[in-house]
């Protein structure tokens, strides 16, 4: 089966670093992907890693361990609007697109 | 641009009744999710498909059925809703699961409940 792992919440201050980390089981791995859902809305794209490293886009970095199966998302200068929740998920070669339980990041002023 | 379009966005069903939410994306993908979402959960995969014609069991698929006729529509059947129904649905496609296509796209959902 497939199985992800990731904190349910975690809290920074505005202008910090927060590390949202995610651990994974699955068979036949493709990517680890990231996605952002504020209160309401749908979860909308963020990264996605399939090879081993980081990948940075503007303040928002994911990296990917494959041999650990262990990835991470990395959110810098924290604004108020960052206040949302974020999931890992997990592609297999079968189509088949898994999500963790999601991460509730709270930004304070 | 429309994307990835769901009806109805509400809606209140009757124990045992039956309904079907659907999915259309304008996007030539071949991949198409339905999940559902529990207040305060992760989202769970209930169907998905590869490609027109083919149909897979995600994580909870008990209580509902899905059928792809075109490339476009992706139609979720609810049969004698129950209470645990009560949920957000989710309608998501993408060109492919690898680097060829691995961003999906949302619907808006679709909140269901069933009284």
């Amino acid at each position: 089966g497939q199985s992800l792992e990731q904190p349910s919440e975690v809290t920074a201050v505005e202008g910090a670093i927060v590390q949202i980390n995610c651990t994974y089981q699955t068979s036949g791995f493709y990517g680890l992907s990231w996605y952002q859902q504020h209160d309401g809305g749908a979860p909308t794209f963020l990264s996605y890693n399939a090879l081993d490293g980081l990948e940075e886009t503007g303040r928002f970095s994911s990296f990917l361990s494959r041999s650990d199966s262990y990835g991470y998302l990395l959110l810098q200068e924290l604004q108020m609007k960052d206040s949302a929740s974020y999931f890992c998920a997990v592609f297999n070669q079968g189509g088949k697109l898994i999500f963790g339980q999601g991460t509730e990041l709270s930004v304070k002023p | 641009n429309a994307g990835v379009t769901q009806t109805p966005k509400f809606r209140i069903l009757k124990i045992g009744q039956s309904m079907t939410l659907q999915c259309a994306q304008d996007m030539n993908h071949n991949y198409m999710y339905w999940y559902r979402q529990d207040p305060g959960m992760g989202l769970k995969l209930i169907y998905y498909s590869v490609g027109a014609g083919i149909t897979d069991k995600g994580e909870v698929p008990n209580g509902y059925n899905v059928s792809r006729s075109t490339t476009e529509d992706f139609p979720l059947r609810l049969e004698l809703a129950a209470p645990s129904q009560t949920s957000v649905y989710f309608c998501a496609s993408s060109k492919g699961a690898g680097a060829s296509g691995n961003t999906i796209y949302f619907g808006e959902g679709s909140w269901l409940t069933v009284v």
